[in-house]
């Protein structure tokens, strides 16, 4: 699996859009993008992947550049609930998904 | 709720002793997965189960084992327990065996005294 590198925390002001980058410059081809986010001892939760395309659900959008070597988790609108860690993860290796250090993001008002 | 359940929430044992975590995977998904998270390790892979056959193989160590019943229900035996396993363990269910969502559950707390 190609290996991830993410800010390990970044600050948000509630209510702004919340940004969360991810370097994967090893992607292959067949590889996915994955995030989810772990809310302080609870059970991970999947928020979104894609593999080239940009892709927006009810939770956030992901931007995943042209090159596919990096990409961007955003929050449109951060609130306190979303403090969270944010792991991104690319993964083509029968769904076992890799956790890495991740991303912790703390929503401040 | 993310619709996976594991058993028991919290285990409090000694050292030796052996226990069994119980997982059951969200209706009709067929992949189940192991994780262990301990506060020095972050969430360590351990091990995968697609429609009852073993798929992959993590950190998982020896004394561990695992199984995934006909049922789709999944068991973690944990046994010659020592004071480094006390994590939290969870269990995460997918529909398919390949690149798909993952639903987790909220975990066991396994606590070694």
């Amino acid at each position: 699996d190609a290996k991830t590198t993410q800010p390990p925390s970044m600050d948000c002001a509630e209510g702004r859009a919340a940004n969360l980058p991810c370097n994967h410059s090893t992607i292959s081809g067949n590889e996915y993008v994955y995030w989810y986010r772990q809310i302080h001892s609870q059970g991970p939760q999947y928020i979104i992947h894609g593999l080239k395309n940009n892709e927006t659900n009810e939770m956030a959008s992901l931007i995943i550049t042209e090159d596919r070597k990096s990409s961007t988790l955003i929050l449109p609108h951060a609130t306190l609930r979303d403090t969270a860690v944010y792991y991104c993860i690319v993964n083509n290796q029968g769904g076992k998904l890799i956790f890495g250090q991740g991303t912790e993001l703390s929503v401040k008002p | 709720d993310s619709g996976v359940t594991q058993t028991p929430k919290h285990l409090i044992t000694a050292t030796g002793q052996r226990v069994t975590l119980r997982c059951s995977p969200r209706s009709g998904d067929l992949s189940v997965y192991w994780y262990q998270q301990s506060l020095d390790q972050g969430l360590q892979f351990l091990i995968q189960y697609y429609n009852g056959e073993e798929r992959a193989k993590g950190n998982i160590l020896e004394r561990f084992s695992a199984q995934q019943f006909p049922d789709l229900h999944s068991e973690l035996n944990l046994s010659s327990l020592e004071l480094g396993d006390s994590a939290l363990y969870f269990c995460a269910s997918a529909r398919e065996q390949t690149n798909t969502e993952a639903f987790f559950g909220q975990g066991t707390r396994l606590t070694v005294v």
